[in-house]
């Protein structure tokens, strides 16, 4: 069975840095790209960049470029997402996602973590 | 970057009766367009991936269709457990967006 865990809800200060981990079970893990999403309160879903766990290649929105670093450690099968620079509008929901290399669609997601940036 | 608009932004509609969900891209996307569902408090689910491609375990009664720039989402014979906002997603190329969501009532 495929699973994604992420980590429990985090409270930070603006300017500081957060990670997000999404621990991966169920499939082979170098085999899927992994991608993050945000949404923020009562809003819409915004994708925060993409990473293979293989080449360890990444892209990211240009919206987001300096702000976010995603890595992955394939000897746990885990995916981080780290954001610097917090501001109050990072405050949301956090979604890690897999990926197929070959339609790119988001067919698993974890379960999310709130962002509270305050 | 490859703009997603969704139409309706909501809808309301019957238990029984057929709804259609419309996505645009603002530049040709091949095939490259899923749907998602998001029920109140969970994470999004995929439902059709590459336009049409229905998810196992989806009920036959989501149907999506199109390629280019205009896609369709029709939920036929809609149930009280289809509450939910939908969102499409275009995969073609990066940045990877979504549309702005179509919310469903019942």
């Amino acid at each position: 069975q495929v699973q994604m865990v992420q980590s429990g809800p985090e409270v930070k200060r603006p300017g500081a840095s957060v990670r997000v981990s999404c621990k991966t079970s169920g499939y082979n893990f170098i085999n899927f790209g992994l991608n993050w999403v945000r949404q923020a309160p009562g809003q819409g879903l915004e994708w925060m960049g993409w990473i293979s766990p293989y080449t360890r290649d990444t892209e990211y929105p240009q919206s987001l470029q300096g702000r976010v670093t995603l890595t992955t450690d394939t000897s746990t099968t885990t995916a981080y997402m780290d954001l610097r620079s917090l501001r109050s509008d990072d405050t949301a929901v956090y979604y890690c996602a897999r990926s197929s290399g070959r339609d790119h669609a988001f067919d698993v997601w974890g379960q999310g973590t709130l962002l509270t940036v305050s | 970057d490859i703009q997603m608009t969704q139409s309706p932004s909501s809808l309301s509609a019957f238990v029984g009766d057929s709804v259609t969900i419309t996505c645009r891209a603002s530049q040709t996307i091949s095939n490259y367009l899923n749907w998602y569902q998001q029920k109140p408090g969970e994470a999004p689910k995929l439902l059709v991936s590459r336009a049409f491609s229905l998810q196992s375990g989806v009920p036959s009664r989501f149907r999506g269709s199109g390629s280019g720039t205009y896609f369709t989402l029709t939920i036929s014979s809609l149930q009280p457990e289809d509450l939910a906002t939908y969102y499409c997603h275009q995969s073609y190329m990066s940045p990877r967006t979504f549309g702005q969501g179509t919310r469903v009532e019942i």
